[in-house]
């Protein structure tokens, strides 16, 4: 049963750039949340879509934006790429709609921005 | 302040001893309290999943949620050096659809 996978698992940008990060849930899953880990930090969130339809966003800039398909995948789109934006982006997938289900991670896309 | 605190260690122990990891928070809406264990160059790996106060055992590993004094416990019986990692806290509202993680504690367990 394969669980969360996450593609590139390393990437290279510099300012100025855009990049696009995809996701495919754990096998049973409808739900794709994504987060951002900056180093010696916890997960922060960015945002969640289920049935296709960004349902909550936490405290990130319209340059992030996300995109979920009909077969539950997700791509993660970040424009106007920032230093600050070198981090870890986990996507994290839950079944049933998401609330309050137990959420699966992926071991991320490492992002580092020159 | 933040909405969930986490001693970040390291916190060094001996091969075989138990284990006491700590979170407390602030927001009284949180009812979903998660436990996930992090290595190095991995994803958070979900170790416990609880829901209000009380008591929840699973192998070596018991969660412990006293909603009271909003402070969350995850204890490790036996600890082994596979069990250095990282370990966040992650609560959750009811009917949430978000984590709010701690910024995790670094365990380091010594053969």
């Amino acid at each position: 049963d394969a669980g969360v996978t996450q593609s590139p698992t390393h990437l290279i940008k510099t300012r100025g750039q855009q990049v696009t990060l995809r996701c495919s849930p754990k096998s049973g899953h409808d739900t794709v949340s994504w987060y951002q880990q900056a180093l010696g930090q916890g997960p922060q969130f960015i945002f969640q879509y289920y049935e296709e339809e960004e349902r909550q966003r936490g405290n990130f800039p319209d340059r992030f934006s996300g995109h979920q398909f009909p077969n539950y995948s997700s791509e993660l789109n970040v424009n106007a790429l920032l230093l600050g934006d070198s981090a870890l982006y986990l996507c994290a997938t839950s079944s049933g709609g998401g609330s309050n289900q137990p959420q699966h991670f992926g071991d991320g896309t490492r992002l580092s921005i020159l | 302040q933040k909405e969930v605190e986490q001693d970040p260690g390291p916190l060094s122990v001996p091969e075989g001893a138990i284990v006491s990891l700590n979170c407390t928070y602030s927001n009284s809406a949180f009812q979903y309290f998660m436990w996930y264990r992090q290595y190095s160059r991995k994803g958070p790996e979900l170790l416990m999943y609880t829901y209000s106060s009380g008591n929840k055992e699973d192998g070596r590993f018991t969660a412990q949620v006293d909603k009271s004094s909003k402070y969350i416990s995850l204890f490790i019986r036996d600890s082994q050096p596979s069990d250095s990692a990282t370990y966040l806290c992650a609560p959750e509202e009811e009917y949430g659809n978000k984590l709010v993680f701690g910024a995790g504690t670094i365990l380091r367990v010594k053969s």
